[in-house]
């Protein structure tokens, strides 16, 4: 079992839908971060979170230490939002990232 | 402000050969970490050094290693490359001071094919 699982693999949607991306993880972390992956490998940090909720424009990133989970949402989705969303967390007293294995999300228009 | 920069953007090398990749961190990060992509796959983790000394390492074999200089930027080598090293090679640059959690800035990483 991967230490950090994200569903769904894979999510189409049309423009204007809501969009939620789930996180579980089975590590102790210091940090969950959200990170969006286009074509060519280009790897952008969306949030670091270590507790509650964080929102940037139409991103909103929560978590819950407790239960292990963390969920990234887009509001009223667009096209340019078509990317690979991965899910990492930083283990204890190190910058290691443990990483899932993403979320490719396509919004049709 | 400069990002983190890595070369080659792409590389091309022959089984048995060895190979060098370079990262500079942004401007005032003393961490580098390298994380190596496989195509379809989530980045692994290879390294992480700060102030120069290695802080950790991932279950890579022996023949990758990798250093960083006085100025922090960073070097990755890989000996006797094997086919399975055909990949995306990230570098990421953050603060990195010990006991707090950091925003990693990625660099545009370097494609790696091995034929």
């Amino acid at each position: 079992k991967n230490e950090v699982e994200q569903s769904p693999q894979n999510l189409t949607a049309q423009e204007g839908e809501f969009i939620t991306i789930n996180c579980s993880y089975s590590v102790g972390i210091s940090a969950l971060h959200w990170l969006q992956q286009h074509p060519g490998g280009g790897i952008v940090s969306l949030f670091m979170l270590s507790s509650g909720k964080k929102k940037h424009g139409r991103l909103i990133a929560t978590i819950n230490i407790q239960e292990k989970h963390s969920s990234l949402h887009i509001t009223a989705s667009h096209p340019r939002d078509s990317a690979v969303y991965i899910c990492a967390v930083a283990s204890y007293n190190t910058d290691k990232l443990i990483f899932g294995t993403g979320t490719r999300l396509q919004v049709f228009p | 402000d400069a990002g983190v920069t890595q070369s080659p953007t792409h590389l091309i090398k022959t089984r048995g050969q060895h190979v060098t990749l370079r990262c500079s961190p942004i401007s005032g990060h003393k961490s580098v970490s390298w994380y190596q992509q496989v195509l379809g796959q989530g980045p692994q983790f290879i390294f992480q050094y700060y102030e120069k000394e290695e802080r950790g390492r991932g279950n890579f074999p022996d023949r990758f290693s990798a250093r960083q200089f006085p100025n922090y930027s960073s070097e990755l080598n890989v000996n006797a490359l094997l086919l399975g090293d055909s990949a995306l090679y990230l570098c990421a640059s953050s603060f990195g001071r010990t006991g707090e959690p950091y925003e990693q800035y990625f660099g545009p990483g370097t494609r790696l094919t091995v034929t």
